[in-house]
């Protein structure tokens, strides 16, 4: 159990377009996921916390108008990264929140690799 | 916010001998856990340790984790060629936050 799912895996745009890269928990409900990215060969850094039903919360420095979060259920959060540019190019991580004892456990999806022309 | 820190940030060791990483946090936490990433790939959780526990065992592996000095520690024991990944240290921010990550440790288990 708790799986989490993202697509696409791999995407490859051209400069100005807009991608959108969803997550979806596949057997457990996530009132909380969290977007992550990841440039080669360093370590992932949060950039918000997308909530079920309410606004992402952004970390500083991460422009929300540009990456644009909704949750619309318990089970899919989406993020669109707008107007894209090379410096965007990186690695999309997403996490949902499980309760598992007493801890909330993250568990993280494959990641979507973007390219941005 | 705060970040871990792990070192070495490289390691290449035989297969079959025992890899060791280190993570240091800066704040107070709840839990810390630690993650594989095989390359270019997501992440796979491997163990969380409590803010209460000092040593937890898991299979191969084992984590301890020392709050008096803010630092934790993942021993891999009778490496295996698919240990090869990168390996991160993660404490929570608090509540409903995300995940702060170390920059993490790149093993190379040659066989």
């Amino acid at each position: 159990g708790a799986v989490v799912s993202q697509h696409p895996s791999w995407v490859i745009c051209k400069s100005g377009t807009s991608v959108k890269i969803e997550c979806r928990s596949l057997d457990f409900q996530a009132t909380t996921m969290f977007w992550y990215r990841q440039f080669p060969k360093q370590s992932l850094m949060l950039m918000a916390t997308s909530n079920e039903g309410s606004k992402a919360t952004y970390e500083q420095g991460v422009e929300k108008d540009k990456f644009l979060i909704n949750h619309a259920s318990l089970t899919l959060s989406t993020l669109t990264v707008t107007s894209a540019h090379p410096e965007d190019s990186s690695f999309y991580i997403c996490s949902a929140n499980r309760l598992a004892g007493e801890t909330d456990t993250q568990y993280f999806g494959p990641g979507t690799r973007l390219t941005v022309l | 916010s705060q970040q871990g820190e792990e070192d070495p940030q490289a390691l290449s060791i035989q297969e079959g001998e025992n890899a060791t990483m280190n993570c240091s946090y800066k704040t107070s936490i709840n839990n810390l856990q630690w993650y594989r990433q095989n390359s270019g790939r997501g992440l796979v959780h491997l163990i969380l340790i409590r803010s209460n526990e000092r040593e937890k065992h898991s299979g191969r592996l084992r984590v301890t984790l020392d709050t008096s000095k803010k630092s934790s520690s993942l021993l891999i024991t009778a490496s295996r060629a698919a240990d090869t990944a990168s390996y991160f240290c993660a404490t929570p921010l608090g509540g409903a936050d995300g995940l702060t990550f170390g920059k993490g440790t790149h093993l190379i288990i040659q066989p």
